[in-house]
């Protein structure tokens, strides 16, 4: 079955840090790939997505994402962290032409220090 | 642009009770899902409806069932609700079947005693 991994549940950092969330899927077709952030007491928005062409996809607020297929991952990566970015990430990942519902990974819940 | 309004934010019920969470989008939007959050396992999807006349399961429907009431509403309603089904709910809307660019809900935080 199609599942998506994040392997970092809590990361903690402080301002001007980098940040790399990890996101790997399983599925070898064709796939799309997604970054939500759950902001504290928010709903969920879309950071950003790639569905295809360039596999480096850049989204809101400085952050990007690289897909690489060999590896079947898609990590989120902002070069220097605020505190405002503490929030709960989840990478999410659909069978494109065919399925209509994505698959979300457990999240990573990061907190970023003054 | 209110975009998608769920209703309520918050409700207790006891076991063997029911309810019916309500969702509305005002963005003209296709398709609409119901998913559930708990901790350490994200989003998982309830059921879903691509289109409006239609409804079909997600990963963990059972307990629940579903109706899109018109292209504006899709509500679900656990029948006899279960402390297991203790959760915060989110309905999410796009714009067409396959884009899956998901506008999500402020959510329904339940629970079940």
């Amino acid at each position: 079955a199609q599942s998506v991994s994040q392997h970092n549940h809590h990361v903690i950092l402080s301002e001007a840090a980098s940040l790399e969330l990890g996101c790997n899927y399983s599925y070898g077709g064709t796939v799309n790939l997604f970054w939500y952030v759950q902001y504290p007491g928010q709903h969920l928005q879309l950071l950003l997505k790639y569905f295809s062409g360039d596999p480096l996809v850049k989204g809101i607020k400085g952050f990007e994402a690289e897909f690489i297929k060999s590896k079947f991952s898609f990590n989120l990566r902002k070069p220097s962290v605020q505190w405002s970015d503490t929030a709960e990430y989840f990478c999410a990942v659909n069978l494109s032409g065919g399925y209509n519902k994505l698959i979300f990974g457990a999240g990573t819940r990061l907190a970023v220090h003054p | 642009n209110a975009g998608v309004t769920q209703t309520p934010k918050f409700q207790v019920l006891k076991t063997g009770q029911s309810m019916t969470l309500q969702c509305a989008q005002d963005m003209n939007h296709n398709s609409m899902y119901w998913y559930r959050q708990d901790p350490g396992m994200g989003l998982r999807l309830i059921y879903y409806s691509a289109s409006e006349g239609t409804t079909d399961k997600g990963e963990v429907p059972n307990g629940y069932n579903v109706s899109r009431l018109n292209k504006r509403e899709f509500s679900l309603r656990l029948e006899s609700a279960a402390p297991s089904q203790t959760s915060v709910y989110f309905c999410a809307s796009s714009p067409r079947q396959g884009t899956l660019d998901l506008h999500f809900g402020n959510g329904t935080r339940l629970t079940v005693t």
